[in-house]
């Protein structure tokens, strides 16, 4: 119940294209759902996250869509460039708890010209 | 310049010896955790703290352990009782009360078995 599956493990995109990464969670306990990049040899840095209190979250070219009854979450990136290319977690956790966030295994994108 | 500082970037160590890697951070930030990456394994939490001189175990602590004893810092040592230790740990923190709940990483340390 405290899994994270994130989903594709691997995704080509052509430049200007949309990248769509998706996350499923079990435990209707958590209330904070992040993403995350990481560059080779890099610490992840925070991305961008939601609350379940809304549907959509956007910053910039990066968008979280999340489906509470679907208990489900994703990343798009519109006009995907090749410096995105990274790989991408996504994360859970109950703050209210103050647990640990749970991680996905993680995405690689990478996006070609 | 606010954030979280590990060293070494690189450590090298011979089996059978305990090494430490060190993690610093300024922001203030009550809870801290140590994860441990290997390739296409995600991130796996090693031990985390959420207030001074307290911790706990997360999903793979056998083979380390770790001290709190200021809240800026959190050292992981490696013990030569953890069976395959080279991999990438990365250090985090996070405020315990209000506030962003963004986790923050730092830069990680690259610990290599010879």
């Amino acid at each position: 119940q405290q899994q994270v599956k994130q989903s594709p493990q691997s995704l080509i995109v052509q430049k200007g294209g949309i990248s769509i990464i998706n996350c499923a969670y079990e435990n209707t306990a958590f209330d904070y759902f992040p993403w995350y990049q990481q560059f080779p040899g890099k610490g992840p840095a925070l991305l961008i996250a939601i609350r379940p209190d809304v549907s959509e979250k956007k910053e910039g070219r990066f968008t979280i869509s999340f489906n509470k009854s679907a208990k489900q979450f994703s990343l798009h990136i519109m006009d995907s460039q090749p410096g995105d290319s990274a790989t991408y977690f996504c994360a859970a956790r109950t703050i209210s708890g103050n647990t640990p966030l749970v991680f996905g295994k993680g995405t690689r994108l990478s996006v070609i010209a | 310049d606010g954030g979280i500082t590990q060293s070494p970037k690189y450590l090298f160590r011979k089996e059978g010896q305990n090494v430490t890697l060190s993690c610093e951070q300024n922001l203030n930030h009550d809870a801290m955790y140590w994860y441990r990456q290997d390739p296409g394994q995600g991130l796996r939490l090693i031990y985390y703290s959420q207030i001074v001189n307290d911790f706990q175990k997360g999903d793979i602590a056998e083979g380390y352990s770790v001290s709190r004893e200021k809240k800026e810092s959190f050292p992981l040592t490696v013990t030569s009782a953890q069976k395959n230790p080279t991999a990438f740990y990365l250090c985090a923190s996070t405020t315990s009360g209000k506030g962003p709940q963004g986790q923050f990483f730092g830069p990680g340390t690259r610990l290599t078995v010879l």
